[in-house]
């Protein structure tokens, strides 16, 4: 069955450094998403992509994230300067189009800032 | 999208069939019910998702009222397996939008 594949599985970095969670949604999805879950919390949304560019984002989504999918198959998404209440797992998730398509999720980055 | 209502929790009984209830008494007409869960840690898993039929899959079935206001997801031969947070998400079945994840149902399917 296909899978979106996320590395690293655990990212350990310093306050203030820049970290880049890396995800290979489904081949044929068109759809992509990033989650998080802070320990203990809800799933939050982050923000949604498609055709190149950003469809939608969360409130949580400040200038300090950015996401890309520089060779059409990564989907990437960046923290440029990591805060403590940025550890979290993420989920890279991607869906195709259609009514029958749910959302496929990876098996998430655990970051942790120190 | 439309809000939903679950218990915080529930246990199972390993081997016979879960019922999970979920109240949507405003999904609108063009709303899907989704129903997802997460295994401690892992990332979501989609289960199953209907408009107004009932549907089943491998993984489970999906029993949604007439009028649509609540639905419920049964697992037919809960496993231990199986025990994980169950969230039930109403949403437009567009291909840019969101789930909306609220707290979810924490099952536990007991031995």
């Amino acid at each position: 069955e296909p899978e979106v594949t996320q590395t690293p599985s655990h990212q350990v970095t310093q306050m203030g450094q820049e970290v880049i969670l890396r995800c290979v949604p489904i081949s044929n999805h068109l759809y992509f998403y990033w989650y998080r879950q802070i320990l203990g919390q809800k799933v939050e949304f982050l923000v949604s992509f498609y055709n190149n560019e950003i469809s939608e984002k969360s409130e949580i989504f400040d200038d300090q994230f950015s996401v890309e999918r520089p060779d059409g198959s990564n989907f990437t998404l960046k923290i440029r300067s990591t805060k403590l209440e940025d550890s979290a797992m993420y989920f890279c998730a991607s869906r195709g189009t259609g009514a029958l398509n749910g959302y496929t999720f990876g098996s998430g980055t655990r970051l942790t800032v120190v | 999208d439309a809000k939903t209502t679950q218990p915080t929790s529930m246990d199972c009984a390993e081997g016979r069939a879960a019922n999970l209830p979920c109240n949507h008494s405003t999904i609108s007409g063009n709303e899907y019910v989704y129903w997802y869960r997460q295994i401690h840690s892992q990332g979501p898993q989609y289960i199953i998702h209907g408009l107004k039929n009932n549907e089943t899959n491998e993984m489970a079935s999906l029993i949604i009222t007439e009028d649509r206001k609540s639905s419920t997801l049964i697992l037919p031969h809960a496993t231990l397996r199986d025990t994980a947070v169950y969230y039930c998400i109403v949403r437009v079945n567009n291909g840019n939008n969101r789930l909306a994840f609220g707290k979810g149902n924490q099952v536990v399917v007991i031995p």
